[in-house]
């Protein structure tokens, strides 16, 4: 089954880190560039990251860059966010997704929910 | 990066049709692809039109997308509306000069 399934979400204390995890199945992981979109309650779609089919590139959106790192391991089909310095409003549903050949995102995540408090 | 404005909502019977729209702030709409989503609540987004006007197969023919380069805007038109298509919906491209995807900020789309 072609899927996505992110975790390591939860309540964190602002200033702290945590670390997602998107284990990917059904799909040759090596070939696709993989991003992480976020959702704050209520809000609209934020881009956060992207990384390139073979981790030689990756780009941040302005309100997660120097703080955010995205990566990934190939060999384990696994795309990762790791977050420091959070801030309450980095509070959102994140969602890694795939874009496919015709650019657009053509698989999503179920997400997982990253709550920062003060 | 440029900018995606589009409407906070927008409103329509069912039978009616009815056009969000999204209008890029600098640079030109035709330059990158627009694709639109469609989120319901408490569901992940799903693709209605890719390419500016592309319709994956499991997508109604009552949705399409168009383009205009003189409002430097592109357009999502859903025709005969049915209460199933209350959704949020958002408008999607790619700043190629920072590698950045860029959003609309979403319209709430409600069918009365």
């Amino acid at each position: 089954q072609v899927q996505l399934v992110e975790s390591g979400g939860g309540v964190v204390q602002a200033g702290k880190s945590l670390r997602l995890s998107c284990a990917a199945s059904g799909f040759t992981f090596s070939s696709y560039g993989l991003h992480w979109v976020r959702q704050a309650p209520g809000k609209g779609l934020e881009w956060v990251a992207l990384i390139w089919y073979d981790g030689s590139n990756e780009y941040y959106g302005d309100s997660v860059k120097g703080r955010f790192t995205i990566s990934r391991d190939n060999s384990k089909n696994t795309l990762y966010l790791q977050m420091s310095s959070l801030r309450v409003d980095d509070t959102a549903v994140y969602y890694c997704a795939r874009r496919g050949s015709a650019s657009y995102f053509d698989l999503w995540g179920r997400g997982t929910l990253v709550s920062v408090s003060s | 990066n440029f900018m995606l404005t589009q409407p906070h909502s927008v409103s329509a019977s069912p039978g009616k049709t009815v056009t969000i729209s999204c209008t890029r702030s600098s640079g030109t709409i035709a330059s990158k692809y627009v694709h639109w989503y469609r989120q319901r609540p408490g569901s992940v987004p799903t693709i209605v039109i890719s390419e500016d006007d592309q319709r994956p197969s499991a997508v109604p023919d009552r949705f399409s997308g168009s383009i205009d380069t003189s409002s430097n805007s592109a357009f999502l038109t859903i025709s005969g509306l049915k209460t199933e298509d209350e959704s949020d919906y958002y408008c999607q491209s790619f700043d190629s000069s920072t590698n950045h995807v860029i959003f609309g900020g979403g319209t709430k789309l409600t069918v009365l």
